[in-house]
């Protein structure tokens, strides 16, 4: 079980806003934290899409969001596009345990 | 180019040994932390191990420490990951990664395949 809890799946049509939350603890994400989101495709590795809590990473369109507040962050995505099909994980560190962790991840899927 | 290249992964027995080496080149190794994650097949991804710069500093994840050991080689440009007592359960694609700060991993490998199958 994931020390960050982010919903199985997501859905949306094309064009619309979805979001995809990660909810951590007082250890974590409530500790002051960085969260950090990525992005993967099936058969490649993970790229990173937002970096310490809302940066974008050159190339990354800023159709893609990060916020954070108290125990639990988010992922926006507005303008969805077909090519946004793809699972997406969350990370942060964890001082209880001293590590960093990822999320339990979350499919987007285009309708 | 940052480039990232694993090595050393194959089928194993259950209580076996395997290092995994990682290849880096196209920035400067040697001030960089770098990340080993593990994606099991169909699952999520699994944070293992960091280590510092000068190789100074190491964590590790419960579920590996005491079996599992990083190092680098900073004039080889090379990260390693000792892995002993290998489990069914550690079955995975393994990524070396480096770290840009607070764990971001902004440079990806493309993983080498470890199954530990009796």
């Amino acid at each position: 079980q994931s020390v960050l809890t982010q919903p199985p799946s997501v859905s949306g049509a094309p064009g619309q806003r979805v979001t995809i939350s990660c909810v951590g603890s007082n250890s974590n994400l409530g500790a002051d934290s960085s969260v950090h989101w990525y992005q993967q495709f099936p058969g490649t590795p993970p790229k990173l899409l937002i970096n310490t809590n809302n940066y974008r990473p050159s190339g990354v369109p800023d159709r893609f969001s990060g916020s954070k507040s108290g125990t639990s962050a988010s992922l926006a995505i507005t303008a969805l596009q077909a090519e946004d099909e793809a699972d997406y994980y969350c990370q942060s560190h964890d001082r209880s345990l001293n590590i960093y962790v990822f999320g339990s991840g979350t499919k987007v899927t285009v309708l | 180019e940052v480039q990232l290249v694993e090595s050393g992964g194959g089928l194993i027995k259950p209580g076996g040994s395997l290092r995994l080496s990682c290849a880096a080149s196209g920035f400067s190794f040697s001030t960089t932390w770098m990340s080993w994650v593990r994606q099991a097949p169909g699952k999520g991804l699994e944070w293992l191990a960091n280590i510092k710069e000068d190789g100074t500093v190491k964590n590790y994840v419960a579920s590996v420490k005491g079996r599992f050991t990083i190092s680098r080689d900073n004039a080889e440009n090379s990260l390693y990951l000792q892995m002993n007592s290998l489990r069914v359960e550690d079955t995975a694609l393994y990524y070396c990664a480096t770290d840009v700060g607070r764990g971001a991993a902004d440079h990806w490998g493309q993983g080498t395949l470890v199954t530990v199958s009796s």
